[in-house]
């Protein structure tokens, strides 16, 4: 059984441009949350993705967006990136939308420039 | 607006002391509490947790006790070890619909040898 995995473990990006970060799944879970991480706080969440359908989202704009593919994996996609999206991105996967238990990734460090 | 604070951004303790980490919330609505840990260049991961209809929950070292009325919450652990150094995050959600997880700012917990 593998864990959450995550793509790239950094980036650099500019103001302005578009990033697209990546999740694999634990195998047999088809819950993936992502969460921002500024640096001296605890994480944020997102959004959720259940069966390849958003269900539930936090106060992040709709530049914010993702993707759930049948075969567990996902993506964070940032558009027109600001100076405050540079944060440690972590997605977390679990077996269920109610299931109590998520497991992380070891996230991707985005820095804006 | 954090709904879930952790006061005490670090803790230091003697090797096989009792280290106890406090958190606070403001949502009346929070019904299920997490601690997690987090070691560096890793993601959170789940270490206890407790439903509010318990004010007690032991696995091993860790319990965490949770005073409703106080809206606080904390987590022992006995006896301390090395490799407990890490940060720990308080996080809180609530039932029905998806599983939106609040965290804390995280505690800094250093285990002295």
């Amino acid at each position: 059984e593998t864990g959450v995995t995550q793509s790239p473990t950094h980036l650099i990006k500019t103001r302005g441009q578009q990033v697209t970060l990546r999740c694999s799944s634990q195998s047999g879970h088809n819950t993936v949350s992502w969460y921002q991480q500024a640096l001296g706080q605890g994480p944020q969440f997102i959004f959720q993705y259940y069966r390849e359908e958003e269900n539930g989202r936090g106060n992040f704009p709709p530049r914010f967006s993702g993707l759930q593919f049948p075969n567990y994996s996902s993506e964070l996609n940032v558009n027109a990136l600001e100076l405050d999206d540079s944060a440690l991105y972590l997605c977390a996967s679990r077996a269920g939308p109610s299931t109590d238990t998520q497991y992380f990734g070891p996230g991707t460090r985005l820095t804006v420039l | 607006d954090q709904q879930v604070k952790q006061n005490s951004p670090s803790l230091s303790v003697q090797e096989g002391r009792i280290s106890i980490l406090n958190c606070d919330y403001t949502n009346s609505m929070f019904d299920y509490f997490l601690w997690y840990k987090k070691y560096p260049a890793e993601g959170p991961t789940f270490l206890i947790s407790i439903s509010s209809i318990k004010d007690k929950n032991e696995d091993g070292r860790f319990t965490v006790f949770l005073n409703k009325s106080a809206k606080h919450l904390s987590l022992h652990i006995v006896p301390s070890q090395p490799g407990d150094s890490a940060v720990y995050f308080c996080a809180a959600s609530e039932s029905g619909g998806y599983q939106k997880v609040t965290f804390g700012t995280g505690t800094k917990l250093q285990v002295i040898p």
